[in-house]
């Protein structure tokens, strides 16, 4: 069993291109969620999604996007990179009782924006 | 935005030493609160969810306290390891406002084991 998988492990990136983190889960999860992780400022959610078909934003959603087409996949969009972009993205799942579930989380993507 | 506050921001003990740190959040509308274990170079694996005042929990060495109505968790790790060491995330759930049934983390506490 996979869990959650996440990929590229890392990207470096040229400031204005445009990059997709994709984000697998196989354990046929309701919710997922994507977040960055930032020195001091711990783990900040950008966007999650409850189901297939549905999104929303979280703490910190400005400069990205997300579609959840089916259940398992759960893509990040930066549409024009920045350098304060710069982080450690985490993607995680849970069942989808949104108060109470555990939170299942991929290995990370190490984003560095120049 | 809620905060969710962790202390201390790092901790270094010995080997046998025993550990307490500390998560508060907001009380108001509280739902669940998350003890998360994360060590570096890995993805955070979940420790404990707590829902009651009162609640208690354990496994193994560590051990977590809830009290709902003052708004802080206690993490406890009996007889510390070398392999304890990691960052220790707090993360709660609240209802209402723009962090509707989402996590939302303190910044952490940094545990170094000596041996």
């Amino acid at each position: 069993i996979a869990g959650i998988t996440q990929a590229p492990t890392s990207q470096i990136l040229a400031a204005g291109r445009r990059m997709t983190l994709r984000c697998t889960q196989d354990m046929r999860h309701n919710a997922m969620y994507w977040y960055r992780q930032d020195l001091g400022l711990g783990l900040r959610l950008i966007h999650y999604s409850n189901t297939a078909g549905t999104t929303g934003k979280g703490e910190v959603p400005d400069g990205y996007s997300v579609s959840r087409a089916n259940t398992d996949d759960f893509p990040l969009t930066l549409a024009s990179a920045v350098p304060s972009q710069t982080s450690v993205y985490f993607c995680a799942s849970s069942p989808g009782r949104p108060y109470t579930d555990t939170q299942y989380f991929g290995p990370g993507t190490r984003l560095t924006v120049l | 935005i809620l905060n969710v506050e962790q202390s201390p921001q790092s901790l270094h003990v010995q080997e046998g030493d025993s550990t307490n740190f500390t998560c508060s959040f907001p009380s108001s509308n509280f739902y669940a609160l998350h003890w998360y274990r994360w060590e570096t170079a890995k993805s955070p694996e979940a420790l404990f969810v707590m829902t009651l005042n009162g609640d208690e929990k354990k496994k193994g060495r560590i051990s977590a306290t809830l009290n709902t109505k003052e708004g802080y968790s206690y993490l406890y790790i009996k007889g510390s390891q070398p392999e304890d060491s990691a960052t220790y995330l707090c993360a709660s759930t609240n209802a209402g406002g723009t962090s509707y049934g989402k996590l939302t983390f303190g910044q952490g506490t940094i545990l170094t084991v000596h041996p």
